[in-house]
């Protein structure tokens, strides 16, 4: 079993849908959970930011942590065109040196369709 | 904002040729890191550096040497460049104690011919 895995689709939705994109993982010393979107040609760019379980809310986007079920998804509410990226899930562990590499899904491509 | 500065965003070598990808951060960072990104591999880590001169192994070393001379930059050198060598290769950094995330930079697209 792969430490995180997501669905790489791709999704396509229409303008003003409500997206879920999920990741599951296997590692319970994972704690700290982060959802980056990258568009093409660039670096990834942070999104979310979450500590341990819980739900945390940034103007559209919603992230949610399930650590019992170890499930992370992240909601994007009244998608827009320009939310057309690759969404990428990415967790660590708690303590320092090798606890600070980041695990990876492989992304998922989302296009929202004006 | 914290910033991490890639020094070339597109790179085109030669099979054979040393190759050096370097990279800078502004925030007085202790932690940095080079990852490669390939299709339907995802992002793998190559190297990190968790202070100056010191570093660390990550998922996919080989082929790949690193160099932290200075707090804020932080070099990654392919030895003898390879074609499968060819890929998007991202650098980022985190400070120490770790409670924040990852920032990456733009990335260097590097194509070995």
């Amino acid at each position: 079993q792969k430490e995180v895995e997501q669905d790489p689709g791709p999704l396509s939705v229409p303008e003003g849908a409500i997206v879920s994109l999920n990741c599951t993982y296997s590692n319970s010393a994972f704690q700290y959970f982060m959802w980056y979107r990258q568009y093409s040609r660039k670096g990834p760019e942070l999104l979310m930011y979450t500590y341990s379980s819980g739900n945390k809310e940034d103007g559209r986007f919603t992230a949610q942590v399930d650590k019992s079920s170890k499930y992370i998804s992240l909601f994007i509410r009244d998608s827009q065109p320009s939310d057309s990226a690759t969404y990428l899930c990415a967790m660590r562990g708690n303590s320092g040196g090798s606890n600070y590499k980041l695990t990876f899904g492989k992304g998922t491509l989302l296009t929202v369709n004006p | 904002d914290v910033k991490v500065t890639q020094s070339s965003r597109y790179l085109v070598k030669r099979t054979g040729e040393k190759v050096f990808l370097e990279c800078v951060q502004d925030m007085d960072h202790e932690n940095m890191f080079w990852y490669r990104q390939d299709p339907g591999l995802g992002l793998r880590l190559i190297y990190f550096s968790y202070d100056v001169k010191m570093k660390e192994k990550g998922d996919i070393p080989e082929g790949y040497s690193v160099s932290r001379e200075k707090k804020e930059r932080f070099s990654l050198i392919l030895e003898s460049a390879s074609t499968n060598q060819t890929s998007m290769y991202l650098c980022a950094s985190l400070p120490r104690g770790g409670g924040q995330p990852q920032h990456f930079g733009d990335g260097t697209r590097l194509s070995i011919l």
